[in-house]
């Protein structure tokens, strides 16, 4: 089975300033790897995903992803935040054979200060 | 286009009884998974219904269980209900592909309350 680190529960960071939200996963073998956001009270959107190509994905709001295969990690970036980015964020692995089951990380708690 | 529906969006249940939650896939899906999430936690896989059959299960005890109907909506139900079954649940709809699914979409949830 997958698992899903992610190395940052709390991330407090300055609006406009840059941030990174940190994933690793646990197999080197084929896998899908997704990132969620989730606003208070709400369920999941999916903000970008990597299923193969280009190990540089971008997805909505701004952010982007880089896969790294050699260090089984999926790291969110975003240049510049803004007060509405504050939310959880989830990384999500799923095994690139199978594809149904989705493991799941922690969160990490984004907090954009004025 | 309608996303993923969920019913009820609160509900307050006893311990010992027994909860049935509902999800409507987002048009044009026929997967459905259903997940636990825990107060600070990241979603758990629950299982996953395609054509009406439970196609993949997560580490929970028999009783959850489900169904899936013939609009490819779908009910998770929750018998003899303990504390620790308070949680968000989540449900979460795909297209299957080749190789399983390549995107989920998820429902608000359903926060079910044990007392």
């Amino acid at each position: 089975a997958q698992s899903v680190t992610q190395l940052d529960s709390q991330v407090p960071v300055f609006e406009e300033a840059p941030v990174e939200l940190r994933c690793n996963y646990s197999s080197s073998v084929s896998v899908y790897l997704f990132w969620y956001v989730q606003y208070p009270n709400q369920g999941l959107q999916l903000l970008l995903k990597y299923l193969s190509g280009s190990t540089l994905v971008k997805g909505i709001n701004g952010f982007e992803a880089e896969f790294n295969k050699s260090q089984t990690s999926f790291h969110l970036r975003k240049p510049s935040v803004h007060i509405s980015d504050t939310a959880e964020y989830f990384c999500a692995v799923s095994d690139g054979n199978t594809g149904n089951q989705f493991y799941f990380g922690t969160g990490t708690s984004l907090t954009v200060i004025p | 286009d309608a996303g993923v529906t969920q019913s009820p969006t609160h509900l307050i249940k006893t311990r010992g009884q027994q909860v049935t939650l509902r999800c409507s896939p987002k048009s044009g899906h026929d997967t459905v998974s259903w997940y636990q999430q825990a107060l600070g936690q990241g979603p758990q896989f629950i299982f996953q219904y395609y054509e009406e059959e439970e196609r993949q299960r997560g580490n929970f005890p028999d009783r959850f269980s489900g169904h899936q109907f013939p609009n490819y909506s779908s009910e998770l139900n929750v018998n003899a209900l303990l504390l620790g079954d308070s949680a968000l649940y989540l449900c979460a709809s795909s297209l299957a592909g080749v190789q399983g699914v390549y995107e989920q979409y998820f429902g608000p949830g359903t926060r079910l309350t044990v007392t």
